[in-house]
């Protein structure tokens, strides 16, 4: 079973960017993909994107090109999601979660809350 | 993108009920859909991929049903620690996306 832990919650200015981190541990990391997926306040849950952690090859959604950049590092078994020119509406909880294929979101960390205010 | 609808969007029942959820896809996903558990500051758990698998684990008064773009989530038994938001999510074509949640309470 893959275990994911986020790195802690970020406030940040309009126009700054932000990095989430997502390790892994308890499985072999190169077997897995990594999806982003965020929650903005009081709202459902949206897609941003994955990539492999096998080549770190990404598959972002149309509405973050851009914008993110999706990476890994397989020396450490950590993902990285970057958001640039962060607004208000990226406000969010942001999670990463892990499956063998990139459409099933198995296993999942616990989060990390992104603030943009001025 | 397909659009995912859910109803309904929140509903209250006496532990022992049975309860239904219903998912609806704009487009026909075949059975690539999974329902998940979320609680209030928690992740999203989990529950049942392609349609009606559940996953390892979780519990069998948790099923799911339907093909297509009818789907339904249904617990058997609704216990205390049953409460919280359930989502539909389609995997059947990019972007990926998922319903509008289904609050449940304890009366």
């Amino acid at each position: 079973q893959l275990q994911l832990v986020q790195s802690g919650g970020e406030v940040k200015k309009p126009g700054a960017s932000v990095k989430v981190s997502c390790q892994a541990s308890g499985d072999t990391f190169v077997k897995y993909v990594i999806i982003w997926i965020r929650q903005a306040p009081g709202q459902g849950l949206e897609w941003m994107g994955w990539v492999s952690a096998a080549n770190g090859n990404p598959t972002y959604a149309r509405k973050f090109l851009g914008r993110v950049t999706m990476t890994t590092d397989t020396s450490t078994n950590t993902a990285y999601m970057e958001l640039r020119r962060l607004t208000s509406d990226d406000t969010a909880v942001y999670y990463c979660a892990g499956g063998i294929n990139p459409r099933k979101l198995q296993f999942w960390g616990q989060g990390s809350q992104v603030t943009v205010s001025s | 993108d397909i659009q995912m609808t859910q109803s309904p969007s929140s509903l209250s029942a006496f532990v022992g009920d049975r309860v239904t959820i219903t998912c609806r896809a704009s487009e026909d996903v075949i059975s690539d859909l999974a329902w998940f558990q979320q609680k209030p500051g928690k992740a999203p758990k989990p529950l049942i991929f392609d349609a009606s698998t559940l996953r390892d684990g979780v519990s069998s008064k948790f099923s799911g049903t339907g093909s297509g773009t009818n789907f339904t989530l249904s617990i058997s038994s609704l216990q205390p620690e049953d409460f919280g938001t359930y989502y539909c999510q389609q995997y059947y074509r990019y972007p990926l996306t998922f319903g509008g949640g289904t609050k449940v309470a304890i009366k």
